[in-house]
């Protein structure tokens, strides 16, 4: 099944403790992105990927770390979270960029205390 | 720079009703993307349709159509005859063809249908 993972699903976890959220698409898609949904503001774009070892800011890259070694992984880290931080995490992948829509994880809900 | 609003925070319509979400758009690029998703109460996020800046043609599917206007920059959705599986948060989005890579989302729209 073409799919798009992301784990963990849910996460809480404490001011300044390094976390890493996976995320993964079996579908050999070029582009992968991160978002945050936050109440009222839609989705902000994190980071994104064009491909392996492209990576570039999305539109609040604060605080965040993305990696992409392999096509299908696209990891999401946050080195000290903060509460603001504190959201719903989605990745996404696209066959290419801009033209093509994203196919979306299951969303990751994380909680920094 | 790129940027969605949409306007209407919530809606609130009865079954059976019509119903439009608005989408307006700011971009410079001559080539771009718009999209719309649709985000259930279950909370994944699911597309619904793509269209380019050289296509304005509008497209209907079943009770859904999308009106893509150029000279306003907006691509509304409206939903006909709305039913209760309809309840969701919808999203517009953008894509730069100059740009690939930015996706801008706007805030949604929660939809609320009543029995």
């Amino acid at each position: 099944e073409a799919q798009v993972t992301q784990n963990p699903r849910y996460l809480i976890t404490v001011t300044g403790k390094k976390l890493t959220v996976t995320c993964s698409q079996n579908m050999n898609h070029e582009y992968m992105s991160w978002y945050r949904q936050d109440p009222g503001l839609g989705l902000r774009q994190i980071y994104y990927s064009m491909n392996v070892e492209v990576t570039d800011k999305g539109d609040v890259p604060e605080g965040y770390k993305v990696s992409r070694k392999e096509k299908r992984n696209f990891p999401l880290i946050l080195e000290s979270p903060s509460p603001n931080q504190t959201s719903l995490y989605f990745c996404a992948s696209s066959l290419v960029a801009d033209y093509n829509e994203q196919f979306f994880g299951p969303g990751t809900r994380l909680t920094v205390l | 720079a790129q940027k969605v609003t949409q306007a209407q925070t919530e809606i609130s319509v009865v079954e059976k009703e019509d119903v439009t979400l608005d989408c307006v758009y700011e971009t410079r690029d001559t080539t771009y993307y718009l999209f719309w998703y649709k985000q259930p109460p279950s909370g994944e996020l699911v597309f619904l349709i793509r269209r380019n800046s050289f296509d304005e043609q509008n497209e209907i599917s079943g009770r859904y159509s999308w009106n893509f206007q150029k000279s306003t920059s907006s691509f509304n959705f409206t939903i006909t005859a709305s039913q209760v599986v309809d309840s969701a948060v919808y999203f517009c989005a953008l894509s730069e063809g100059t740009n690939a890579g930015k996706s801008t989302f706007g805030d949604g729209t929660t939809l609320t249908v009543k029995p």
